[in-house]
């Protein structure tokens, strides 16, 4: 069965550092998000993507994190210089046309220090 | 605007006790879909079930079965028989046109089975 393949699975950065989170979606799946759960609490929307461009995004969204498909596959979340409070695990997932096919990677769990 | 809510945070259970988690969710949408989620200790989302808004047959998939009264606003889901491997955090999830099609989730319940 197709998979959303996320690298890496644990990340440690120092605050300030910039980090990206690297998904690969499913091969014909149009619409991609991410997602993001701090521990312990529920997991929150940050941002869809769809036809290259945000087509939502979260008040989490702010100016420091940023989204591309630079390939064609891989899909990328950048955080431009991380908090301590940007501790959590990172969700990828990816949809087709169907409103319900979504499919999530395993995650990265991201550590700031 | 769309609103999933858990009210409990954790069950625990005995063993081969069943397991039955509440739902409940708000929605402007005439056409959505519901899900429940897995998250084992592992961290990853393990997809369970699911089901749209026109299809109110309750149904039973192994030791899973649900729940779904739109009169209610509910989507309740049941472990039958539950197992020690069933320990987890379950989430409740929603998606609709209203919301751009995004994934709303609802805070979890923790599932911890006891031998």
């Amino acid at each position: 069965e197709p998979e959303v393949t996320q690298t890496p699975s644990h990340q440690v950065t120092q605050m300030g550092q910039e980090v990206i989170l690297r998904c690969v979606p499913i091969s014909n799946h149009l619409y991609f998000y991410w997602y993001r759960q701090i521990l312990g609490q529920k997991v929150e929307f940050l941002v869809s993507f769809y036809n290259n461009e945000i087509s939502e995004k979260s008040e989490i969204f702010d100016d420091q994190f940023s989204v591309e498909r630079p390939d064609g596959s891989n899909f990328t979340l950048k955080i431009r210089s991380t908090k301590l409070e940007d501790s959590a695990m990172y969700f990828c997932a990816s949809r087709g046309q169907a409103n319900y096919g979504y499919t999530f990677g395993s995650g990265t769990r991201l550590t700031v220090v | 605007a769309q609103k999933v809510t858990q009210a409990q945070t954790e069950i625990s259970v005995v063993e081969k006790e069943d397991v039955t988690l509440d739902c409940v969710y708000e929605t402007r949408d005439t056409t959505y879909y519901l899900f429940w989620y897995k998250q084992p200790p592992s961290g990853e989302l393990v997809f369970l079930i699911r089901r749209n808004s026109f299809d109110e047959q309750n149904e039973i998939s192994g030791r899973y079965s649900w729940n779904f009264q739109k009169s209610t606003s509910s989507f309740n889901f049941t472990i039958t028989a539950s197992q020690v491997v069933d320990s987890a955090v379950y989430f409740c999830a929603l998606s609709g046109l209203a919301a751009g099609n995004k994934l709303t989730f609802g805070g979890g319940t923790r599932v911890l089975v006891k031998p």
